[in-house]
């Protein structure tokens, strides 16, 4: 069965720099996602991506972040001068339509930043 | 309350036994759905039901939807050990496309 996949599973940083976090949607999916989860925590929305734009957006989103599609299977997230308080897991997701149609996720990544 | 906002927290029973968790929300809604995480993965969806239906079954698993209400349940009938996880619900506000989660049920199956 067709899977999200993010790498890397694991990114380490210090406050201040630059990540870049990447995932591979299923490829026939038309709807983007990037979610994320403080331990223990709610999922949180960040962003949803649909036909090269950003459909909607959360407050979290703010311009320290953005999204891309580079090219036709990948899709990132960057943040640019992280924070303590980015540290979570980041979790994209991908589905075939806008609604009334399931999201699948990737395993995530789990960002700490120092 | 937030939207989406699972009911209990946290649950524990034996296996063989029945799992009740509920969401409530606070928007109209196009559809509602729950998910499973286990611990450090990410989300599996379970289950998708429309906001013009009222109950949907997949296996052992029976969701209900009360838009009247804004609720819903998720039962899962004989848990199993491998039942043991976080569930979510999850809400797409009408005229939206965005997902917003809940705070999750932890559910601990006792074998």
């Amino acid at each position: 069965e067709p899977e999200v996949t993010q790498t890397p599973s694991h990114q380490v940083t210090q406050m201040g720099q630059e990540v870049i976090l990447r995932c591979v949607p299923i490829s026939n999916h038309l709807y983007f996602y990037w979610y994320r989860q403080i331990l223990g925590q709610k999922v949180e929305f960040l962003v949803s991506f649909y036909n090269n734009e950003i459909s909607e957006k959360s407050e979290i989103f703010d311009d320290q972040f953005s999204v891309e599609r580079p090219d036709g299977s990948n899709f990132t997230l960057k943040i640019r001068s992280t924070k303590l308080e980015d540290s979570a897991m980041y979790f994209c997701a991908s589905s075939l339509q806008g609604y009334n149609s399931p999201l699948h996720f990737g395993n995530g990544t789990r960002l700490t930043v120092t | 309350s937030q939207q989406g906002e699972e009911d209990p927290q946290a649950l524990s029973i034996q296996e063989g036994e029945n799992a009740t968790m509920n969401c409530s929300y606070k928007t109209s809604i196009n559809n509602l759905q729950w998910y499973r995480q286990n611990s450090g993965r990410g989300l599996v969806h379970l289950i998708l039901i429309r906001s013009n239906e009222r109950e949907k079954h997949s296996g052992r698993l029976r969701v209900t939807l009360d838009t009247s209400k804004k609720s819903s349940s998720l039962l899962i009938t004989a848990s199993r050990a491998a039942d043991t996880a976080s569930y979510f619900c999850a809400t797409c506000p009408s005229g939206t496309y965005k997902y917003i989660f809940g705070t999750g049920t932890r559910l601990k199956v006792l074998a």
